[in-house]
């Protein structure tokens, strides 16, 4: 079973429009992080979030970026207007109580 | 340097070989090391926390080795099923993020 659980599995998109990937934790926890893998690359941390509030995030986190948790369980990414080069399998994950991570099965973006 | 750095592979095994990779990592302070496995288009999965004193589990054997910062995996005994991307990630000081590695593909053949 999943520790969370993301949504949609894959998602399609015209360059330029605004996508919007969710993360749906199994429990009640308080630490998520954002990943994204492009395709033959390695694992990249975007964001952490902690307390429904941004905790750390990485260069390649600009304004075109944002995370949310509206409604104190979904935990959302936003992209504004996307890009070719944003094309990647978008990971969520929560802290485990021993520090590790654990991740969703993750979101293939396809921008055309 | 690279802050965490994986020879890519691939480790071509026969089944029942014993199989190690390496992992280095640039910041000295780093506080947490993990071994995650991945398949391919899959979420990268935890196999095992590396702790200071070593720690076992099953076939696998996962070292740190903070004086010449990196860890360590060891398989014994491999299996077809343990053909995947093998990715270690550490936590520099200071921070709670996971840093990965590139990953080390290991194709084990029958």
């Amino acid at each position: 079973e999943p520790e969370v659980t993301q949504t949609p599995s894959h998602q399609v998109t015209q360059m330029g429009q605004e996508v919007i990937l969710r993360c749906v934790p199994i429990s009640n926890h308080l630490y998520f992080y954002w990943y994204r893998q492009i395709l033959g690359q390695k694992v990249e941390f975007l964001v952490s979030f902690y307390n429904n509030e941004i905790s750390e995030k990485s260069e390649i986190f600009d304004d075109q970026f944002s995370v949310e948790r509206p409604d104190g369980s979904n935990f959302t990414l936003k992209i504004r207007s996307t890009k070719l080069e944003d094309s990647a399998m978008y990971f969520c994950a929560r802290r485990g109580e021993n520090t590790e991570a654990f991740f969703g099965q993750g979101t293939r973006l396809t921008v055309v | 340097r690279k802050e965490v750095e994986q020879d890519p592979g691939p480790f071509n095994v026969p089944e029942g070989a014993t199989v190690a990779f390496n992992c280095t990592y640039s910041n000295s302070a780093s506080q947490s090391f993990f071994w995650y496995r991945q398949d391919c288009r899959k979420e990268p999965k935890l196999l095992m926390s590396v702790y200071s004193s070593g720690n076992e589990d099953g076939r696998f054997t996962a070292q740190l080795n903070r004086a010449s910062q990196y860890i360590s995996l060891l398989i014994r005994d491999s299996k077809l099923s343990d053909s995947a991307t093998y990715l270690c990630a550490v936590t520099p000081s200071g921070t709670y993020k996971y840093i990965f590695g590139t990953g080390t593909r290991l194709k084990v053949l029958a």
